[in-house]
């Protein structure tokens, strides 16, 4: 079974300041991590893919995230948030030969002027 | 990656009625996938949609409230039957290449119903 944990449903920060949301996994076997962002009435789109190479993941629009085996975490960051930033962020983890995702609950962030 | 069309992009329905929603890709994807999203909620898997054979259901989702086809590699449709407004949510299409791999998401179809 595997299941994703994202602490923070609601996330503000300053226009500027660093982004992070969080985001923990479980899993039995090695995981394949995704962050995904939904802006207001539309799909999902892929931010970043874990896939066991590198640890450190870069993505679109300036976030990575950094897989931590040991802390079960894959949390996305951002150094500088700007108010296009403002949307709903996903963590989903597959795992094994399930082909499906699980998706965390969600955070919402809001970015301040 | 793929692009997905979903039609309707939204509509509002009355309760006992049907709705079919309609995702297209423009290419051959080996898995397509159906999830609700509620309001305000996450994504919850629907079912996974086969190729010339019956979908795979998840735990709480039934074939009779949820019929799907998929009669080709890059087409698949969802029918959400005998509509109350507990249905009333975002229902989203993505597909993926294979295990493990991302999914890619249709924009969605936000289903009212009154």
């Amino acid at each position: 079974a595997q299941s994703v944990t994202q602490l923070g449903s609601h996330v503000s920060v300053s226009e500027g300041a660093l982004v992070l949301l969080r985001c923990n996994y479980s899993s039995s076997v090695p995981p394949y991590l995704f962050w995904y962002v939904q802006y207001p009435n539309q799909g999902l789109q892929l931010l970043l893919k874990y896939t066991s190479a590198a640890t450190l993941v870069k993505g679109i629009n300036g976030f990575e995230a950094e897989f931590k085996k040991s802390e079960t975490s894959f949390h996305l960051t951002k150094p500088s948030a700007h108010m296009r930033d403002a949307a709903e962020y996903f963590c989903a983890v597959s795992a094994g030969s399930a082909r499906q995702l699980t998706f965390g609950s969600g955070t919402q962030l809001t970015v301040l002027p | 990656s793929a692009v997905i069309s979903q039609k309707p992009s939204r509509d509002i329905c009355q309760r006992g009625t049907s709705l079919t929603i309609q995702c297209q890709v423009d290419s051959q994807v080996t898995m397509m996938f159906w999830y609700r999203q509620q309001p305000g909620q996450s994504l919850t898997l629907i079912a996974t949609a086969n190729q010339g054979s019956e979908a795979t259901y998840e735990s709480g989702f039934v074939i009779d409230k949820f019929p799907i086809s998929r009669p080709n590699l890059t087409f698949s449709t969802l029918t959400v039957s005998n509509m109350s407004p507990e249905d009333s949510s975002i229902y989203l299409c993505s597909v993926a290449q294979g295990a493990g791999q991302p999914q890619h998401f249709g924009d969605g179809t936000r289903l009212s119903i009154l």
